[in-house]
C-alpha cells in the first residue's frame, strides 16, 4: 500500500511483558516519527528518527522505551517491563523531507496497545 | 500554560452552519500548522497546512493564521454530518531543529443532520 502501514492493529499483553510495534513507512520518506495517544487526549510525540538516527528522542517517558531503525526505513518502538499506564494507541507519523517547508507529517492506523 | 491549547467542545452545528474550531499556541516562533481530522478509532487525517499570516482556503475549509496574537483557526463552511470528527490542531514548534508536531486535546464537532 501507499500509506504509512502499522503492526500489530492491537497487541493485548500482561504487565512486565516486553512489546515491540513494527511501522513501514512511506516509500521515499526519510523523516519517521512516533506519537502515543491516550484516550482524549491529542498524540504526545516520542521519538524522530532522520534515516537511520534518532534526531529527537526528548519525548521517551523513560528508558523502558527504545526505538531503532536500522537500515533507514521500517522502525520498531520497543518496551520494557511493561505498566499499566503504557496503555494507549502507539501512532507513526513519515514526512517526506528536502523538498521544502512544512512538509505535513502522514500517520499510520495505529497500534492499540492494551496492558492487563 | 500548555503549548496547544484547544476548546475540548465539544461543538454541536446544524448541517449546512458554520463550524469554527479555535487554537492558541505560545511558542512564539513557530512556523508550521496543520489540522488534522481524526475519526472515532481512526488515524489522524491532514485537513489543511498554513504557514503564514492570513487565510487559506480549501473547498469547504478555511484555516486563518494570526502570528502576532499566537492564534490558528479553521472553518467548515455548509457543514456536514460526515464532518464530525475530532479535530486536532498541530503546530511545528522548531525547539532545536526537531520537526516534531505539538498537538492540542483536540475539539469534537458533531454536526447535526
Amino acid at each position: 500500500g501507499a500509506g504509512v502501514s502499522q503492526t500489530p492493529s492491537n497487541k493485548v499483553t500482561e504487565k512486565g511483558k516486553y512489546v515491540e510495534l513494527r511501522c513501514d513507512p512511506i516509500s521515499g520518506h526519510t523523516a519517521l516519527y512516533w506519537y502515543r495517544q491516550s484516550l482524549g487526549q491529542g498524540p504526545e510525540f516520542l521519538i524522530y528518527f532522520q534515516g537511520t538516527g534518532a534526531a529527537d528522542d526528548s519525548g521517551l517517558p523513560n528508558d523502558r522505551f527504545f526505538a531503532v531503525r536500522p537500515e533507514g526505513s521500517v522502525s520498531t518502538l520497543k518496551i520494557q517491563r511493561t505498566e499499566r499506564g503504557d496503555s494507549a494507541v502507539y501512532l507513526c507519523a513519515s514526512r517526506l523531507t528536502g523538498t521544502g517547508r512544512g512538509q505535513p507529517q502522514h500517520f499510520g492506523d495505529g497500534t492499540r496497545l492494551s496492558i492487563l | 500554560q500548555k503549548e496547544v491549547e484547544q476548546n475540548s467542545g465539544p461543538l454541536s452545528v446544524p448541517e449546512g452552519a458554520i463550524a469554527s474550531l479555535n487554537c492558541t499556541y505560545s511558542d512564539r516562533v513557530s512556523q508550521s500548522f496543520f489540522w488534522y481530522r481524526q475519526y472515532s478509532g481512526k488515524s489522524p487525517e491532514l485537513i489543511m497546512s498554513i504557514y503564514s499570516n492570513g487565510d487559506k482556503e480549501d473547498g469547504r475549509f478555511t484555516a486563518q493564521l494570526n502570528k502576532a496574537s499566537q492564534y490558528v483557526s479553521l472553518l467548515i463552511r455548509d457543514s456536514q454530518p460526515s464532518d464530525s470528527a475530532t479535530y486536532l490542531c498541530a503546530v511545528n514548534p522548531l525547539k532545536g531543529g526537531s520537526e516534531k508536531l505539538v498537538f492540542g486535546k483536540g475539539t469534537k464537532l458533531t454536526v447535526n443532520p
